[in-house]
């Protein structure tokens, strides 16, 4: 089993929707968690972190589940520059690396 | 505050050559941390170097080594390179006294092996 799994892709979606991705992870240790958006043949880059009461950015929704060890990411009224890969992160604790999901490709279409 | 920078964009190899790539980590930062990503992938840790030690290490052999230098700036090499080893290799600098998220990754490195 990986350690962080996300849905598979690609969703294609039109302007103006909304698109939830999901996560899941399995070290219940886990203590960190972020969404990373990464553009094609780009490094990745840090979306938000995801806090266990959830948070809003924008347009953007990350809720965490720590007892079904379960993340997502809620993107409201969707924009062509949205189309990206979203990698669901964990982190244990401290000094341990990220582990990241596969990700999750997004198109969004005019 | 400049970024974290690596060094070459871009290469090819033939199989079973060595190879070098480097990273600059965004100053402030003493801790570099290097993932491979293949293609259709998510990022995949390698290690991590700490105060010119390497204090982690995934899932990847020995042909796989790395440094940390004194201004925290890093190399990770692999040696008898093979076809797999085609990837993004990424390098991310932290600052970890700080705690939090804090890294910033580089643009990557394109390696492929033919």
């Amino acid at each position: 089993r990986k350690e962080v799994e996300q849905d598979p892709g690609p969703f294609n979606v039109p302007e103006g929707a909304t698109v939830a991705f999901n996560c899941t992870y399995s070290n219940s240790a886990s203590q960190s968690f972020f969404w990373y958006r990464q553009d094609c043949r780009k490094e990745p880059k840090l979306l938000m972190s995801v806090y266990s009461s959830g948070n809003e950015d924008g347009r953007f929704t990350a809720q965490l589940n720590r007892a079904s060890q379960y993340i997502s990411l809620l993107i409201r009224d969707s924009k062509l520059s949205d189309s990206a890969t979203y990698l669901c992160v964990v982190r244990d604790s401290g000094n341990t690396p990220l582990v990241f999901g596969k990700g999750t490709r997004l198109s969004v279409i005019a | 505050e400049t970024g974290v920078t690596q060094s070459p964009t871009h290469l090819i190899k033939t199989r079973g050559q060595q190879v070098t790539l480097r990273c600059s980590s965004q100053s402030g930062h003493n801790t570099v941390s290097w993932y491979q990503q293949a293609l259709g992938q998510g990022p995949q840790f390698i290690f991590q170097y700490y105060r010119e030690e390497e204090n982690g290490r995934g899932n990847f052999p020995p042909r796989f080594s790395g440094l940390q230098f004194p201004n925290y700036s890093s190399e990770l090499n692999v040696n008898a390179l093979e076809l797999d080893d085609s990837a993004l290799y990424l390098c991310a600098s932290s600052q970890e006294t700080t705690g939090g998220h804090g890294y910033t990754f580089g643009s990557g490195t394109r390696l492929t092996v033919v």
